[in-house]
């Protein structure tokens, strides 16, 4: 089954611990990216990648950290969470470089909670 | 800079229609339309890619002015599975960033 998925779903953590928040596709997507949910905000992205080894910023990057080794993986790192990183968390795939003309897929969602 | 979504909020009866609208102060190369229902992930609904292009499917169609830098969102005869958040999302010329809207809050009772 073509999806996308996360890894944790939930994650309750302590302010200052490192996390990391996995996503993988299996439709051999080129570009992913990765997007926080906040009520009243909707969607912005945090960074995105356009294929292996290139990474740009989005709209919200500060505090986050990503890497593209493979093109299937694309991890969320968080160095040193703060609670103003407590948000539900999506990573998205689409098929070719040109995201702008291809539709996103979404995986499920990390709620993440920093205490 | 996000697009603005407009309204953030409606609620319809079965059968009656609605338009969302999503304007940008970006000249768009391209707007995508995304439902979300609560708790889960945003499910794609359409990409519009040229100026005055609309599409649509089913009951659910979209229109994008580019020169007004403005899209529009229709949904004719209501349903309530038609019940979600609506988000527009934005590619701007010369951008691989994605910019989405704040949301509109659609709610259909029966």
């Amino acid at each position: 089954e073509a999806q996308v998925t996360q890894n944790p779903r939930y994650l309750i953590t302590v302010t200052g611990k490192k996390l990391t928040v996995t996503c993988s596709q299996n439709m051999n997507h080129e570009y992913m990216s990765w997007y926080r949910q906040d009520p009243g905000l909707g969607l912005r992205q945090i960074y995105y990648s356009m294929n292996v080894e290139v990474t740009d910023k989005g709209d919200v990057p500060e505090g986050y950290k990503v890497s593209r080794k493979e093109k299937r993986n694309f991890p969320l790192i968080l160095e040193s969470p703060s609670p103003n990183q407590t948000s539900l968390y999506f990573c998205a795939s689409s098929l070719t470089g040109g995201a702008s003309y291809n539709e996103q897929f979404f995986g499920p969602g990390t709620r993440l909670t920093v205490l | 800079q996000q697009p603005v979504q407009s309204p953030q909020a409606v609620i319809l009866r079965e059968g009656e229609d609605a338009v969302i609208n999503c304007s940008s102060s970006k000249a768009l190369y391209s707007v995508h339309w995304y439902r979300q229902k609560h708790g889960e992930a945003p499910i794609f609904l359409m990409i519009l890619l040229k100026g005055g292009e609309q599409k649509g499917h089913d009951k659910i169609s979209a229109s994008f002015n580019e020169k007004k830098q403005q899209s529009s969102l229709y949904l004719t005869a209501s349903q309530l599975s038609y019940s979600g958040t609506y988000f527009c999302g934005t590619f701007a010329y010369n951008n691989n960033d994605m910019r989405f809207g704040a949301g509109t809050r659609l709610t259909v009772k029966p």
